[in-house]
């Protein structure tokens, strides 16, 4: 149980395009997703998290123009990067709060720009 | 401000010995601790987590790990290391009804034969 599905798993994108990725809750309904970003040998970093029918809320410095997050229904939650540049180009995953507290993560999308 | 200090940035071990992964929070009151482990390419798998009770807690794939409250640390230990074990372990902290995690910068861990 327990499960989350984020597609695409990897992408690639021409700069100035806009990429949707999508987090499903597969057998449970998530009130409450979160978005995090992934540098190449960083950690993750929190860039906002998803409420079912109402605004995510971002993190400091992350732009909510940019990073356009929808949750229209509770088990799904979508990110879209809007005018990518090739600094979007980074690993992304969601997770939701399932029936396990410490959530389910997603396995990630790795957006490249070019 | 919670914060998760992974001292070691890449451990190497030999198959069958034992591993020790360190791991340092700062939390005003009583943490909520978390182990994920990341394989290449891959999203996160959850190892095991801490709430209260018993200060060594199992997870899977035969890791435990132990809460010191008076170190503050949540190290991460398994008896012995198996290949498929090569993989980012990421340390977490977060707190009930304060559902932001903070993840440590994770320790790359590598394996030889």
């Amino acid at each position: 149980g327990a499960v989350v599905s984020q597609h695409p798993s990897w992408v690639i994108c021409k700069s100035g395009t806009s990429v949707k990725i999508e987090c499903r809750s597969l057998d449970f309904q998530a009130t409450t997703m979160f978005w995090y970003r992934q540098f190449p040998k960083q950690s993750l970093m929190l860039m906002a998290t998803s409420n079912e029918g109402s605004k995510a809320t971002y993190e400091q410095g992350v732009e909510k123009d940019k990073f356009l997050i929808n949750h229209a229904s509770l088990t799904l939650s979508t990110l879209t990067v809007t005018s990518a540049h090739p600094e979007d180009s980074s690993f992304y995953i969601c997770s939701a709060d399932g029936t396990d507290y410490g959530y389910t993560f997603g396995s990630g999308t790795r957006l490249t720009v070019v | 401000a919670q914060s998760v200090t992974q001292p070691d940035i890449h451990i190497t071990v030999s198959e069958g010995a034992s591993l020790e992964l360190r791991c340092n929070y700062s939390y005003g009151a009583t943490p909520y601790l978390f182990w994920y482990v990341q394989s290449p390419g891959q999203g996160l798998q959850l190892l095991l987590k801490y709430f209260s009770g018993d200060t060594l807690v199992q997870g899977i794939k035969g890791f435990e790990a132990e809460f010191k409250r008076s170190q503050s640390s949540f190290n991460l230990r398994k008896p012995s290391v198996h290949w498929s074990d090569a993989a980012e372990y990421f340390c977490a902290v977060g707190a009930r009804g304060y559902q932001k995690v903070t993840f440590g910068i994770g320790t790359k861990l590598q394996v030889i034969p």
